[in-house]
Parts: structure tokens; C-alpha cells; sequence
């Protein structure tokens, strides 16, 4: 079975400085990975997705993620922030075996002026 | 043209009352989804259908039915409504061997008075 592990529940961060938000899996067959995003009071939006091929992968709104298999890991990162990324960060896996995504827990990006 | 459209958008109640939300999506997918987000923001899975056939049924209370018209379109009704049973409740679709990424509603804010 799938799992996903957000390390961080908030990361608060000053505007225009640098980001990184923190995905982990746990999986025993080739995974499917996503990052989406929810600002308040709003649906879920897909950032980026990685399927295969180059394992930095480019969303929207200057976002990036790295695919990291020996790592298990599929950081988010943004080089500098604005107060518009205000939201919630949620990472997710699938698989070719389980299409459904396992979602992790969602990371609070809160941005100080 | 919202891609995924949930009505309504705010729902105040009395326990014990019964509900229903409603779910359109104009995508053409073939899979469509409930899910339950809490105070916490976690997301919980709690119905897909695909193509008008449920597959994934969680672990939820039994005065939660779903009902899927054809595949553009899935319910939810809820009977003898709680205090727990106050969430943000979203509806997505996806295309069950697409691309696997899945597009939200903007929720319905449920709150049981």
C-alpha cells in the first residue's frame, strides 16, 4: 500500500524568500505524483504532476518539484513568494495498480511580509 | 463552463435533518468522487463511482448514500444529519486511465447546528 508523509504541517515563510515544502512516499511499485494546491476557501488545484520522464517538473504560479526515487521524496519549491501563496500545500500518489490518490496531510504555507 | 460545479455552496442545518448536494461535471471524465475535508483540512475519501458504478465505498456512516445518475453527475444525501458531520464536503472528477489528475468543485461548506 501507498502513504505519503507532509514533515511539515506549517512552514511560514518572509515574502520573496525562497521555499521548500516536504513530501515523502512510501511505495513498492512505480508511483504517480502530485502537488496541489488550495487557497482559502477554495477547491483543490492541480500544481504539477509527475508521470515519468524528467524528474524536475514545472507547475504553475513558478513552482517546481524534484522526483527524488532513491529519496522517495517530491519536494516542492518556489524561489521567491509572494503573499498570494497563501494556501495549503497537499501532496498525493497513485499508482498503474490504484488509480486513487493517497493523500498526505497538507502543509500550511503562511507568508510573512 | 465550471468544469465541476457543486450546488450548494453553503448548507446550515439541523441535526436530524435530512440533505442532498449535487455534482456536475463537464469534463467528459469517466470517474467521479466525494471526499470530506475536516477542521484540519485532511482529506478523506469517501465515494468514487466510475462510469456510473461504485468502486470506492470507505468506511462512512450508512445515512451517507451516494447516487449516480449517469456519469456526469453524482450526489450525495445524507440522512439524520450530526454535529460530526459538519465539513467542507468536495466533489472531483478524473478520467480513470488519463492523465490521473483529478479536478475539484469549490466545496460545500455543511454545518450542523
Amino acid at each position: 500500500a501507498q502513504s505519503v508523509t507532509q514533515l511539515d504541517s506549517q512552514v511560514p515563510v518572509f515574502e520573496e524568500a525562497p521555499v521548500e515544502l516536504r513530501c515523502n512516499y512510501s511505495s513498492s511499485v512505480s508511483v504517480y505524483l502530485f502537488w496541489y494546491v488550495q487557497y482559502p476557501n477554495q477547491g483543490l488545484q492541480l500544481l504539477l504532476k509527475y508521470l515519468s520522464g524528467s524528474t524536475l517538473v514545472k507547475g504553475i504560479n513558478g513552482f517546481e518539484a524534484e522526483f527524488n526515487k532513491s529519496q522517495t521524496s517530491f519536494h516542492l519549491r518556489k524561489p521567491s513568494v509572494h503573499i498570494s501563496d497563501t494556501a495549503e500545500y497537499f501532496c498525493a500518489v497513485s499508482t498503474d495498480s490504484n488509480y486513487q490518490l493517497i493523500w498526505g496531510a497538507g502543509t500550511k504555507l503562511i507568508i510573512k511580509p | 463552463d465550471t468544469a465541476v460545479s457543486q450546488t450548494p455552496k453553503y448548507l446550515v442545518t439541523q441535526m436530524g435533518n435530512d440533505k442532498s448536494i449535487k455534482c456536475e461535471q463537464n469534463l467528459g471524465h469517466d470517474t467521479m468522487y466525494w471526499y470530506k475535508q475536516d477542521s484540519k483540512k485532511f482529506l478523506k475519501i469517501m465515494f468514487s463511482y466510475n462510469n456510473k458504478e461504485l468502486i470506492i465505498n470507505e468506511t462512512v456512516p450508512n445515512r451517507f448514500s451516494p447516487k449516480s445518475p449517469d456519469k456526469a453527475h453524482l450526489n450525495l444525501h445524507i440522512n439524520s444529519l450530526e454535529l460530526g458531520d459538519s465539513a467542507v464536503y468536495f466533489c472531483a472528477s478524473s478520467q480513470w486511465d488519463g492523465d490521473y489528475g483529478y479536478t475539484f468543485g469549490s466545496g460545500t461548506r455543511l454545518t450542523v447546528v
